[in-house]
């Protein structure tokens, strides 16, 4: 167990719709991650935020968004979605801003858009 | 470009056999490594890094070597058992652009699915 949570476990929506996506940090963490995994794309880095700033942008399509709240948790929201947004979303977190710090995975969100 | 090649993209062996798995980066100036482990169903999760004033790491079964004149680095482990089979990521530290600090960023391996066979 990593100490970093994510609900929910499963999400099945249908394309159009919009979700909403939560993870909690290891505590003690400032800096969350958000990537994106599916079978022919690896681990695609989406976010980055530390002490509720937005640190780094990725391969974030402009119908998602996140944010990190004061509590340091943080949520990822996707809109619009299509049938290709099926994926696993996975939050990592770590206890600074720069990438060479450990980073530590959650156990992620199943999305599946039908 | 920034680029993590991982190499094998799949590979089985038997169980006491050995697997290597080579990781080859782009940034001269990286010097983190993590190695992730993804069982099925599961995030990834971190077995071992080195950095790069470092040449080797071991950790029981695990070891990871690195050679930053040839930009790569490797995960070795030994006296392979089932539960060793899992996908494995490598990624790599590499600087970020100038629009966004500078600051640095992991860049991860497409992954090598180990199979050990009882």
């Amino acid at each position: 167990d990593s100490g970093v949570t994510q609900t929910p476990k499963h999400l099945i929506t249908a394309t159009g719709q919009r979700v909403t996506l939560r993870c909690s940090p290891r505590s003690g963490d400032l800096s969350v991650y958000w990537y994106q995994q599916s079978l022919d794309q690896g681990l695609q880095f989406l976010i980055q935020y530390y002490n509720g700033e937005e640190r780094a942008k990725g391969n974030i399509l402009e119908r998602f968004s996140a944010q990190q709240f004061p509590d340091l948790h943080s949520e990822l929201n996707l809109s619009s979605l299509e049938l290709g947004d099926s994926a696993l979303y996975f939050c990592a977190s770590s206890v600074g801003a720069q990438g060479t710090y450990e980073q530590y995975f959650g156990p992620g969100t199943r999305l599946t858009v039908t | 470009g920034e680029n993590v090649e991982q190499h094998p993209s799949t590979l089985s062996v038997q169980e006491g056999d050995s697997a290597v798995i080579k990781c080859t980066y782009s940034d001269s100036a990286s010097n983190y490594f993590p190695w992730y482990k993804q069982e099925l169903g599961k995030g990834p999760q971190l077995i071992i890094d080195i950095r790069s004033n470092v040449g080797e790491k071991k950790d029981q079964r695990i070891a990871v070597t690195l050679n930053k004149t040839a930009k790569h680095f490797s995960l070795h482990i030994t006296e392979t058992q089932p539960e060793d089979s899992a996908v494995y990521f490598c990624a790599a530290s590499m600087k970020r652009g100038e629009t966004q600090g500078g600051s640095e960023k992991l860049v991860f391996g497409k992954g090598t699915k180990l199979t050990v066979n009882p």
